[in-house]
């Protein structure tokens, strides 16, 4: 399998900063990477995909970089409604998996 | 609108079968092309992809299961079925059922989730 490593696992962070998270492939992915966004009780919610495409309905805030095995997730400006988790999966290669996940607190 | 809605028994105890239910609103997965899909989300929240079902026929499972895990469905109602046998406590996770995208080509992404199912396993 794949592995996915997020880093940082945990980040604090105010209202209007720039927050970038990585995740790594253990080996080339191509652009075959999405992005999720995860809240406390709730299911994972598709933010992007093929690395950097933007899922319909998600705010412009939101980017995604890279190829081959390094990837980011860039919140331009951080809204209240961003405080949440956030995971990363590869489907470049059988079996689907996922990073471990990156946890955005509030400072 | 695509709605999911996984439904489980809360409780199993060790060695048994797990089974859980998702029930599909917004369009017929008899319609054929997508993915239907497992993931369970363990207590520390990481994500694992168990396996899915195409077209109703084929299923693709991850190998770390071992062979204890069926996946299956009731066209008729719309439902699909997850059974994971000889559970432990290492089982205990939230299972989600999720659909992809619509790419007809494996591996996939998933952009509708249902709300999850919580099943603890304990006796």
């Amino acid at each position: 399998d794949v592995q996915m490593t997020q880093s940082p696992s945990m980040l604090s962070a105010s209202v209007g900063d720039r927050v970038t998270i990585t995740c790594r492939a253990s080996q080339s992915i191509s652009q075959w990477l999405a992005w999720y966004q995860q809240k406390p009780g709730k299911a994972p919610k598709l933010l992007i995909y093929s690395a950097s495409t933007l899922e319909r309905g998600v705010p412009s805030r939101f980017s995604g970089s890279g190829s081959g095995t390094e990837f980011s997730l860039t919140i331009s400006s951080l809204q209240p409604d961003d405080f949440a988790s956030y995971y990363c999966q590869q489907y470049h290669s059988y079996s689907e998996t996922f990073g471990q996940g990156t946890k955005v607190e509030m400072k | 609108q695509v709605h999911l809605q996984e439904s489980g028994p809360g409780l199993v105890r060790p060695s048994q079968t797990l089974s859980v239910s998702c029930s599909v609103s917004g369009i017929s997965i008899s319609s054929g092309g997508y993915y239907w899909t497992w993931v369970r989300q363990l207590p520390g929240g990481g994500l694992e992809w168990l396996g899915y079902i195409f077209n109703g026929v084929t299923t693709y499972y991850n190998p770390s299961l071992k062979g204890r895990l069926t996946i299956s469905e009731d066209r008729s109602k719309n439902q699909l079925f997850l059974n994971l046998t000889s559970v432990t406590a290492a089982d205990t996770a939230i299972y989600y059922c999720a659909r992809d995208s619509g790419r007809a080509a494996r591996p996939v992404y998933f952009d509708r989730w249902g709300q999850g199912s919580l099943v603890t396993v304990s006796s």
